[in-house]
C-alpha cells in the first residue's frame, strides 16, 4: 500500500515570500490532516479535512496560511507571507473516514497514517 | 479538552538494559493512546495504540504499554534496549467519542531516547 506523499522533502525561502506545499493521501482516506512540527515540540494541528470539507481549523493562523482539498484527494497548505517562526516541519496525514463501532464499543480510527513531511527554513 | 505530558524530556540507557518513558494524559473523554517513533530525518511510525480494549498493549519492536486509568497514564516500556532504538517518541491521545475533537491527535513534547553502547 502506497504511503501518504508529501512534496517538496525541504524548502528555504526568505521572510515575506510565499510557499506551497502538497499532499496526496492514502487511496479512500476521506480524513487529511495538516500538522505543523516545530523543532523540538511534538506536532500540533492545524487543519483537519473530511472529504473536500473543513472539520477543525481552530488552531491554522488564518491570516496568513490556508488550505484546500478541492476535489476530496490531494492537498494543499499555503503561507503568505511567511515569518521566522513558520520554520518547521509540515506533516501530512490520512485516515479512514468511517467510524467503526464494535457492538456499543469504541471509535477507531483506522489507518492513520503521517508523510515524511516538508522541512520548510524561512531566512 | 485533551493534553499530555511526557515526564522526561531525554532518557539514557545502556544496551540491553530496559527501557521506560513516561506519559500522562488528560481527556474529557474516554481516550484512545498511542505511542510513536520519529527516527531523525523520518516520518513518524505508530509503534502501539491504546483503544479501550486490553490494558497491555504490544507494539513492534518489542515496545508495550499499560493504560492505567487510575493514574490516568500509558508508560511505554522495553525490557532490553537495542542501539536502533534511539530515537525521539511521542505519547499521543484522542478521544473516543465524537465531535470536532474526533480525530485531532494531541501529541507530548517528546522524549528523545538515548542507547549507549
Amino acid at each position: 500500500e502506497a504511503g501518504v506523499a508529501q512534496s517538496p522533502r525541504y524548502k528555504i525561502i526568505e521572510k515575506r515570500q510565499s510557499v506551497a506545499f502538497w499532499c496526496n493521501p492514502i487511496s479512500g482516506h476521506a480524513t487529511l490532516y495538516w500538522y505543523q512540527q516545530i523543532l523540538g515540540q511534538g506536532p500540533k494541528l492545524l487543519i483537519q479535512f473530511q472529504n473536500n470539507g473543513v472539520v477543525d481549523d481552530s488552531q491554522l493562523p488564518k491570516d496568513r496560511f490556508s488550505a484546500e482539498r478541492l476535489k476530496g484527494v490531494d492537498s494543499t497548505l499555503k503561507i503568505q507571507p511567511a515569518k521566522l517562526e513558520d520554520s518547521a516541519v509540515y506533516l501530512c496525514a490520512s485516515s479512514l473516514a468511517e467510524i467503526v463501532r464494535v457492538g456499543a464499543g469504541p471509535w477507531r480510527l483506522d489507518g492513520y497514517t503521517f508523510g515524511s513531511g516538508t522541512r520548510l527554513t524561512v531566512v | 479538552a485533551q493534553s499530555v505530558t511526557q515526564l522526561d524530556s531525554h532518557v539514557s540507557v545502556s544496551e540491553g538494559t530496559p527501557v521506560l518513558l513516561r506519559c500522562n494524559y488528560s481527556s474529557s473523554y474516554s481516550p484512545s493512546l498511542f505511542w510513536y517513533v520519529q527516527h531523525p530525518n523520518k516520518g513518524l511510525q505508530l509503534l502501539l495504540k491504546y483503544t479501550s480494549a486490553a490494558t497491555l498493549v504490544k507494539g513492534i519492536n518489542g515496545f508495550e504499554a499499560e493504560f492505567k486509568k487510575s493514574e490516568t497514564s500509558f508508560h511505554l516500556t522495553k525490557t532490553s534496549a537495542h542501539m536502533s532504538d534511539a530515537a525521539e517518541y511521542f505519547c499521543v491521545v484522542t478521544p473516543n467519542a465524537g465531535g470536532t475533537s474526533y480525530g485531532k491527535l494531541t501529541f507530548g513534547q517528546g522524549t528523545i531516547l538515548t542507547v549507549h553502547p
